[in-house]
Protein backbone atom coordinates (compact mmCIF):
# COMPACT_ATOMS: atom_id res chain seq x y z
CA UNK A 1 0.00 0.00 0.00
CA UNK A 2 1.21 3.48 -0.99
CA UNK A 3 1.53 5.47 2.21
CA UNK A 4 3.54 8.92 3.01
CA UNK A 5 4.93 9.64 6.73
CA UNK A 6 5.49 13.07 7.43
CA UNK A 7 7.26 14.29 10.62
CA UNK A 8 7.04 15.79 13.38
CA UNK A 9 3.12 16.21 13.51
CA UNK A 10 3.46 19.67 14.55
CA UNK A 11 6.26 21.98 15.30
CA UNK A 12 6.54 25.11 17.00
CA UNK A 13 9.44 27.76 16.68
CA UNK A 14 10.84 31.20 16.68
CA UNK A 15 10.47 33.59 14.09
CA UNK A 16 13.49 33.79 12.41
CA UNK A 17 14.50 30.68 12.75
CA UNK A 18 15.50 27.51 10.29
CA UNK A 19 13.58 24.55 10.39
CA UNK A 20 13.29 21.46 8.43
CA UNK A 21 10.36 19.33 7.70
CA UNK A 22 10.28 15.31 6.77
CA UNK A 23 8.80 13.27 4.46
CA UNK A 24 9.32 9.31 3.76
CA UNK A 25 7.82 7.31 1.27
CA UNK A 26 6.63 4.04 -0.08
CA UNK A 27 4.85 4.54 -3.82
CA UNK A 28 5.79 2.51 -6.21
CA UNK A 29 5.82 3.60 -9.33
CA UNK A 30 7.47 6.74 -8.82
CA UNK A 31 6.43 9.93 -10.64
CA UNK A 32 7.12 13.08 -8.71
CA UNK A 33 7.39 14.50 -5.35
CA UNK A 34 5.74 17.89 -4.18
CA UNK A 35 5.44 20.12 -1.17
CA UNK A 36 2.31 22.16 -0.25
CA UNK A 37 1.48 24.66 1.78
CA UNK A 38 -2.12 25.13 3.31
CA UNK A 39 -3.14 27.95 5.50
CA UNK A 40 -6.13 27.37 7.83
CA UNK A 41 -8.80 27.49 6.11
CA UNK A 42 -7.64 27.34 2.55
CA UNK A 43 -6.77 25.41 -0.07
CA UNK A 44 -2.96 23.95 -0.60
CA UNK A 45 -0.88 25.98 -2.58
CA UNK A 46 2.36 24.18 -4.51
CA UNK A 47 5.51 25.29 -3.54
CA UNK A 48 8.15 22.64 -4.95
CA UNK A 49 7.63 19.68 -7.36
CA UNK A 50 10.82 17.13 -8.03
CA UNK A 51 11.09 14.30 -10.03
CA UNK A 52 13.08 10.72 -9.87
CA UNK A 53 16.31 13.06 -11.08
CA UNK A 54 16.51 16.60 -9.35
CA UNK A 55 17.89 16.30 -5.14
CA UNK A 56 16.98 19.86 -4.73
CA UNK A 57 14.44 22.22 -5.68
CA UNK A 58 14.29 25.92 -4.52
CA UNK A 59 11.24 28.12 -3.88
CA UNK A 60 12.25 31.78 -2.04
CA UNK A 61 13.24 30.68 1.86
CA UNK A 62 12.26 27.04 1.02
CA UNK A 63 14.50 24.51 -0.09
CA UNK A 64 12.59 20.79 -0.85
CA UNK A 65 15.43 18.06 -0.99
CA UNK A 66 14.80 14.37 -2.91
CA UNK A 67 16.99 11.28 -2.31
CA UNK A 68 14.65 8.92 -4.00
CA UNK A 69 17.48 5.92 -3.36
CA UNK A 70 15.67 5.67 0.49
CA UNK A 71 12.69 7.39 -0.46
CA UNK A 72 13.55 10.36 1.62
CA UNK A 73 12.33 14.18 1.10
CA UNK A 74 12.85 17.18 3.27
CA UNK A 75 11.35 20.85 3.14
CA UNK A 76 13.80 23.34 5.02
CA UNK A 77 12.57 27.06 5.75
CA UNK A 78 15.28 29.42 6.50
CA UNK A 79 15.00 32.26 8.26
CA UNK A 80 10.89 31.47 9.32
CA UNK A 81 8.34 34.23 9.01
CA UNK A 82 5.02 34.40 10.90
CA UNK A 83 3.14 34.03 7.50
CA UNK A 84 4.96 30.92 7.37
CA UNK A 85 2.83 29.40 9.81
CA UNK A 86 0.46 26.85 8.04
CA UNK A 87 0.31 23.16 7.56
CA UNK A 88 2.91 21.82 5.08
CA UNK A 89 1.44 18.84 3.13
CA UNK A 90 3.88 16.03 0.85
CA UNK A 91 2.22 14.93 -2.07
CA UNK A 92 3.67 11.92 -4.06
CA UNK A 93 2.58 10.68 -6.94
CA UNK A 94 2.56 7.93 -9.20
CA UNK A 95 1.38 9.47 -12.19
CA UNK A 96 -2.06 9.03 -14.03
CA UNK A 97 -4.13 11.85 -12.25
CA UNK A 98 -5.63 11.96 -8.56
CA UNK A 99 -6.14 8.39 -8.08
CA UNK A 100 -2.39 8.44 -8.11
CA UNK A 101 -1.43 10.91 -5.71
CA UNK A 102 -0.75 9.81 -1.93
CA UNK A 103 -1.39 12.35 0.56
CA UNK A 104 0.66 12.64 3.72
CA UNK A 105 -1.14 14.29 7.10
CA UNK A 106 1.00 17.30 6.87
CA UNK A 107 3.18 19.08 9.40
CA UNK A 108 1.14 22.18 11.30
CA UNK A 109 4.47 24.58 12.10
CA UNK A 110 3.72 27.80 13.94
CA UNK A 111 6.09 30.03 13.97
CA UNK A 112 5.87 32.60 17.15
CA UNK A 113 6.87 35.87 16.98
CA UNK B 1 -2.49 32.16 -13.65
CA UNK B 2 -3.93 29.01 -12.85
CA UNK B 3 -6.84 30.37 -10.05
CA UNK B 4 -9.55 28.13 -8.93
CA UNK B 5 -12.25 29.38 -7.21
CA UNK B 6 -14.94 27.65 -5.40
CA UNK B 7 -18.54 29.65 -3.90
CA UNK B 8 -19.44 29.54 -1.42
CA UNK B 9 -16.30 29.85 1.21
CA UNK B 10 -18.56 28.61 4.02
CA UNK B 11 -21.60 27.64 4.71
CA UNK B 12 -23.53 26.16 7.10
CA UNK B 13 -27.50 24.52 6.59
CA UNK B 14 -29.81 22.49 8.65
CA UNK B 15 -29.70 18.57 8.59
CA UNK B 16 -31.49 17.25 5.75
CA UNK B 17 -31.08 20.01 3.07
CA UNK B 18 -29.01 20.19 -0.07
CA UNK B 19 -25.76 21.81 -0.29
CA UNK B 20 -24.46 23.15 -3.55
CA UNK B 21 -20.54 24.12 -4.08
CA UNK B 22 -19.37 25.53 -7.06
CA UNK B 23 -15.41 24.75 -8.39
CA UNK B 24 -14.52 27.46 -11.12
CA UNK B 25 -10.94 27.64 -12.92
CA UNK B 26 -10.94 30.85 -13.40
CA UNK B 27 -7.97 31.55 -16.13
CA UNK B 28 -7.77 27.93 -17.52
CA UNK B 29 -9.94 24.92 -19.13
CA UNK B 30 -9.87 21.83 -17.24
CA UNK B 31 -11.45 18.36 -18.43
CA UNK B 32 -11.20 16.75 -15.21
CA UNK B 33 -11.89 18.03 -11.75
CA UNK B 34 -11.09 16.49 -8.41
CA UNK B 35 -12.91 16.80 -5.18
CA UNK B 36 -11.74 16.11 -1.99
CA UNK B 37 -12.80 15.82 1.60
CA UNK B 38 -10.51 17.26 4.50
CA UNK B 39 -11.33 16.16 8.12
CA UNK B 40 -9.82 18.67 10.95
CA UNK B 41 -5.95 17.61 10.93
CA UNK B 42 -5.95 14.86 8.55
CA UNK B 43 -5.06 14.45 4.71
CA UNK B 44 -7.06 15.15 1.77
CA UNK B 45 -9.36 12.10 1.16
CA UNK B 46 -9.74 12.02 -3.05
CA UNK B 47 -13.64 11.79 -3.25
CA UNK B 48 -14.58 11.83 -6.91
CA UNK B 49 -12.53 12.54 -10.10
CA UNK B 50 -15.37 14.97 -11.99
CA UNK B 51 -14.69 14.59 -16.09
CA UNK B 52 -16.23 17.23 -18.48
CA UNK B 53 -19.55 15.98 -20.35
CA UNK B 54 -19.24 12.68 -19.26
CA UNK B 55 -20.14 10.79 -15.04
CA UNK B 56 -17.78 11.33 -12.57
CA UNK B 57 -15.84 8.42 -11.23
CA UNK B 58 -16.12 8.12 -7.38
CA UNK B 59 -13.57 6.36 -4.87
CA UNK B 60 -14.78 3.71 -2.82
CA UNK B 61 -16.68 4.19 -0.12
CA UNK B 62 -18.23 7.59 -1.68
CA UNK B 63 -21.48 7.54 -2.57
CA UNK B 64 -22.59 8.78 -5.65
CA UNK B 65 -26.50 9.20 -4.37
CA UNK B 66 -24.95 11.29 -1.41
CA UNK B 67 -22.32 13.24 -3.44
CA UNK B 68 -23.97 14.58 -6.80
CA UNK B 69 -21.54 15.99 -9.40
CA UNK B 70 -21.89 17.85 -12.19
CA UNK B 71 -19.20 18.81 -14.44
CA UNK B 72 -21.19 20.85 -17.54
CA UNK B 73 -18.79 22.85 -18.50
CA UNK B 74 -14.77 23.09 -18.94
CA UNK B 75 -14.55 25.50 -16.63
CA UNK B 76 -16.98 24.54 -14.06
CA UNK B 77 -17.74 21.85 -11.93
CA UNK B 78 -20.28 21.47 -9.16
CA UNK B 79 -20.88 19.05 -5.82
CA UNK B 80 -23.99 18.48 -4.26
CA UNK B 81 -24.20 17.65 -1.43
CA UNK B 82 -28.11 16.04 -0.75
CA UNK B 83 -29.81 15.39 2.28
CA UNK B 84 -26.71 16.49 4.68
CA UNK B 85 -26.12 15.13 7.94
CA UNK B 86 -24.16 16.63 10.53
CA UNK B 87 -21.12 14.01 9.53
CA UNK B 88 -20.98 15.52 6.44
CA UNK B 89 -19.14 18.46 8.19
CA UNK B 90 -15.98 19.13 6.82
CA UNK B 91 -14.00 21.55 4.75
CA UNK B 92 -14.49 20.87 0.98
CA UNK B 93 -11.43 20.63 -1.25
CA UNK B 94 -12.06 20.72 -5.40
CA UNK B 95 -8.65 20.96 -7.69
CA UNK B 96 -8.56 21.31 -11.85
CA UNK B 97 -6.31 19.39 -13.84
CA UNK B 98 -5.22 22.18 -16.71
CA UNK B 99 -6.02 21.15 -20.44
CA UNK B 100 -2.64 21.21 -21.90
CA UNK B 101 -1.00 19.87 -18.74
CA UNK B 102 0.25 16.34 -17.20
CA UNK B 103 -2.22 14.14 -15.39
CA UNK B 104 -1.36 14.67 -11.94
CA UNK B 105 -1.02 18.97 -12.24
CA UNK B 106 -3.63 20.01 -10.04
CA UNK B 107 -4.53 23.85 -8.83
CA UNK B 108 -6.28 23.59 -6.03
CA UNK B 109 -9.35 26.14 -4.95
CA UNK B 110 -9.04 27.57 -1.50
CA UNK B 111 -12.00 25.03 -0.25
CA UNK B 112 -15.61 25.04 1.42
CA UNK B 113 -16.44 25.00 5.03
CA UNK B 114 -19.59 22.64 5.61
CA UNK B 115 -21.07 22.72 8.94
CA UNK B 116 -24.60 20.94 9.07
CA UNK B 117 -26.61 21.53 12.01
Amino acid sequence: KNQVEQSPQSLIILEGKNCTLQCNYTVSPFSNLRWYKQDTGRGPVSLTIMTFSENTKSNGRYTATLDADTKQSSLHITASQLSDSASYICVVSSGGGADGLTFGKGTHLIIQP
Amino acid sequence: GAVVSQHPSRVICKSGTSVKIECRSLDFQATTMFWYRQFPKQSLMLMATSNEGSKATYEQGVEKDKFLINHASLTLSTLTVTSAHPEDSSFYICSANPIDRGTDTQYFGPGTRLTVL
